[in-house]
């Protein structure tokens, strides 16, 4: 199955600032995919990354706030622009384990302390 | 939005202990998948079962499905120490590849 590598694993931003969080996948993947975790809480999706067009955002969250780039088929990144400590959290990247639907696989993470 | 509500919310067991979890959801789905997450890291896919299956079986882990009750339960039989980690169903629907994820569920598994 595909294997991710997410980079940064943590940071710790001043409020104001903007991080980017780049995932690598192994193979390429038509879709790529972008969580947030809030502290104690479980997964909501971002937005959906595919490549050659731009991202597909989810409820509650803009662009101009969550930019997302995929220049190809094994790689994104997100930025989390202007932050501020209400960000602070695990961004997580995903993609399909393999064709046919079983399932998927997710970076690492990146655990964001906004200060 | 999430889909899915683990039940318990925690879980504190002895090690050699079966530990069983709940998750209920609320639309129709594709299939159901449960995923461990260690410590606030990334998550580990465990079991996907499909819409039209009632039951599955991988190792230590043994899942089933209720869509008349739109309920699923993840049973881990013999736990270990290293089981401890918080545990989320998932769920897509409909022609989206999108997983909407349940709350979690944090099981302790004591030695």
């Amino acid at each position: 199955s595909a294997v991710i590598s997410q980079k940064p694993s943590r940071d710790i931003c001043q409020r104001g600032t903007s991080l980017t969080i780049q995932c690598q996948v192994d193979s390429q993947v038509t879709m790529m995919f972008w969580y947030r975790q809030q502290p104690g809480q479980s997964l909501t999706l971002i937005a959906t990354a595919n490549q050659g067009s731009e991202a597909t955002y989810e409820s509650g969250f803009v662009i101009d706030k969550f930019p997302i780039s995929r220049p190809n088929l094994t790689f994104s990144t997100l930025t989390v622009s202007n932050m501020s400590p209400e960000d602070s959290s695990i961004y997580l990247c995903s993609v399909e384990r393999a064709a046919g639907n079983s399932g998927y696989t997710f970076g690492s993470g990146t655990r964001l302390t906004v200060v | 939005s999430q889909q899915g509500e683990e039940d318990p919310q925690a879980l504190s067991i002895q090690e050699g202990e079966n530990a069983t979890m709940n998750c209920s959801y609320k639309t129709s789905i594709n299939n159901l998948q449960w995923y461990r997450q260690n410590s606030g890291r990334g998550l580990v896919h465990l079991i996907l079962i499909r819409s039209n299956e009632r039951e599955k079986h991988s190792g230590r882990l043994r899942v089933t499905l209720d869509t008349s009750k739109k309920s699923s339960s993840l049973l881990i039989t013999a736990s270990r120490a290293a089981d401890t980690a918080s545990y989320f169903c998932a769920t897509t629907q409909g022609g989206s590849e999108k997983l909407v994820f349940g709350k979690g569920m944090k099981l302790t598994v004591n030695p």
